[in-house]
């Protein structure tokens, strides 16, 4: 089956710093990855939706400039944490959707989930 | 606007007993209706989808779900509940009456097998 590598699966950084976060997909290549944020019990949040050499778009309320995103290639997207603070800590997690598979009625293929403190 | 709901934060069954998480729905088009599973400090996995059809589905590790229109819902089920069944099972929803939509959550059911 399809499969989406996160990596580091747990980071601890000091406040001020910057953190980035990888998503590959291991075995396919993905037109569109997205990066969620997910709270201690709670459902996953939308961050920004990437597409493979353009802009991420992100959601309403998400700092562009906080959180930098990249999908140089059909296999990896990274998440940037800039100058990141306590607020920051989370659980990032990604997904991608395989090139040939409608994105409307495909399923997403999940990373690992990343999680971040921010001492 | 699309929204998922999933009315219980936890459920708690024995083992061996059936086990039902339930799941409703809100969009103006079609549903594409997904059921995901996670486990503790893990990404998701997908169980199962209804796009279109036979409104039963059958998914992984013996999960099934019924599409209801009438009722908007989609809930999951398992016949018999197994121990390493426990983990958070998340439904959500895209609208197919446009192209590009986004993957709505809903907040998500921890599921508790006990022995």
């Amino acid at each position: 089956g399809a499969v989406v590598s996160q990596h580091p699966s747990w980071v601890i950084c000091k406040s001020g710093t910057s953190v980035k976060i990888e998503c590959r997909s291991l075995d396919f290549q993905a037109t569109t990855m997205f990066w969620y944020r997910q709270f201690p019990k709670q459902s996953l949040m939308l961050m920004a939706t990437s597409n493979e050499g353009s802009k991420a778009t992100y959601e309403q309320g998400v700092e562009k400039d906080k959180f930098l995103i990249n999908h140089a290639s059909l296999t990896l997207s990274t998440l940037t944490v800039t100058s990141a603070h306590p607020e920051d800590s989370s659980f990032y997690i990604c997904s991608a959707s395989p090139r040939g598979l409608d994105p409307d009625t495909g399923e997403l293929f999940f990373g690992e989930g990343s999680r971040l403190t921010v001492l | 606007a699309q929204s998922v709901a999933q009315p219980e934060d936890q459920v708690n069954v024995a083992e061996g007993n059936p086990l039902t998480v339930k799941c409703t729905y809100s969009v103006s088009g079609n549903p594409y209706l997904f059921w995901y599973v996670q486990y503790p400090n893990r990404g998701l996995q997908f169980l199962l989808k209804y796009i279109t059809g036979d409104n039963l589905v059958k998914g992984s590790y013996g999960f099934e779900a019924e599409f209801n229109k009438s009722q908007t819902s989609f809930h999951l089920k398992k016949p018999s509940a197994l121990v390493s069944d426990s983990a958070l099972y998340f439904c959500a929803v895209r609208d197919g009456g446009a192209a590009g939509n986004k993957l709505t959550f809903g907040g998500g059911t921890r599921v508790l097998v006990k022995p």
